[in-house]
């Protein structure tokens, strides 16, 4: 079975600028999270996504975004990026039977490696 | 606010030698705590622990879950080499109303093993 993908690997952007990052789950897997790693902060939640609907949101401003399709794939958006952006954005997939079940438990894929100047 | 800390923050040790490395957490809708090994690449999964005392094992790795004390450790005997990377907490929360597959993670511990 393919493990989580991302698109691009990397990626250098300038302040101001928007970026779309994409992610294909694991095939079954309906349950997309995202996150944001940095030196300083770790790994922080940015969202989770189910059969196209937000299920939970963390704590970031609303230049970040996010969308899932029919097929489970799914992309995140950043607006007007800021120096504070760079960071490596990883998405995960997990199996959920139904939008009341979760399993935590979380494949990662190989992330994305944003650098803003 | 939740919270889940690790340490040691870094540990350096020799080829052969038992590590533990312990996590705590203080969160409000505890459902599991997970392992997680990162190179320098994305976290591969090692362990989802939901019960207290029931030691999950692979290999020469082990974890164990404490949910009286808010704790958890994983042990790795006789290290080598390539257990070297970060070892990464994190807990997973119920959320009233609906699922959530939302981490909430610790800072990580570098595992450093010298030949």
């Amino acid at each position: 079975k393919a493990g989580v993908t991302q698109t691009p690997r990397y990626l250098i952007k300038t302040r101001g600028q928007q970026v779309t990052l994409s992610c294909s789950p694991i095939s079954g897997h309906r349950s997309v999270s995202w996150y944001q790693q940095t030196p300083g902060q770790g790994l922080q939640f940015l969202f989770e996504y189910f059969s196209e609907t937000q299920r939970n949101k963390g704590n970031f401003p609303g230049r970040f975004s996010g969308r899932q399709f029919s097929n489970s794939r799914s992309e995140m958006n950043v607006s007007t990026l800021e120096l504070g952006d760079s960071a490596l954005y990883l998405c995960a997939s997990s199996y959920a039977p139904d939008s009341q079940s979760s399993y935590n438990e979380q494949f990662f894929g190989p992330g994305t490696r944003l650098t803003v100047l | 606010e939740d919270k889940v800390v690790q340490s040691p923050l870094s540990l350096v040790v020799h080829e052969g030698d038992t590590v533990t490395l312990n996590c705590s957490y203080e969160v409000t809708n505890f459902r599991s705590l997970l392992w997680y090994k990162q190179e320098k690449k994305a976290p591969t999964f090692l362990f989802m622990l939901t019960s207290s005392g029931i030691e999950k094992k692979s290999g020469r790795l082990s974890s164990i879950l404490d949910k009286k004390e808010l704790f958890s450790i994983l042990n790795i005997t006789a290290t080598q080499t390539g257990d070297s990377a970060v070892y990464l907490c994190a807990v997973g929360l119920l959320n009233y109303g609906g699922a959530t597959n939302k981490l909430i993670f610790g800072t990580g511990t570098l595992l450093a093993v010298q030949p």
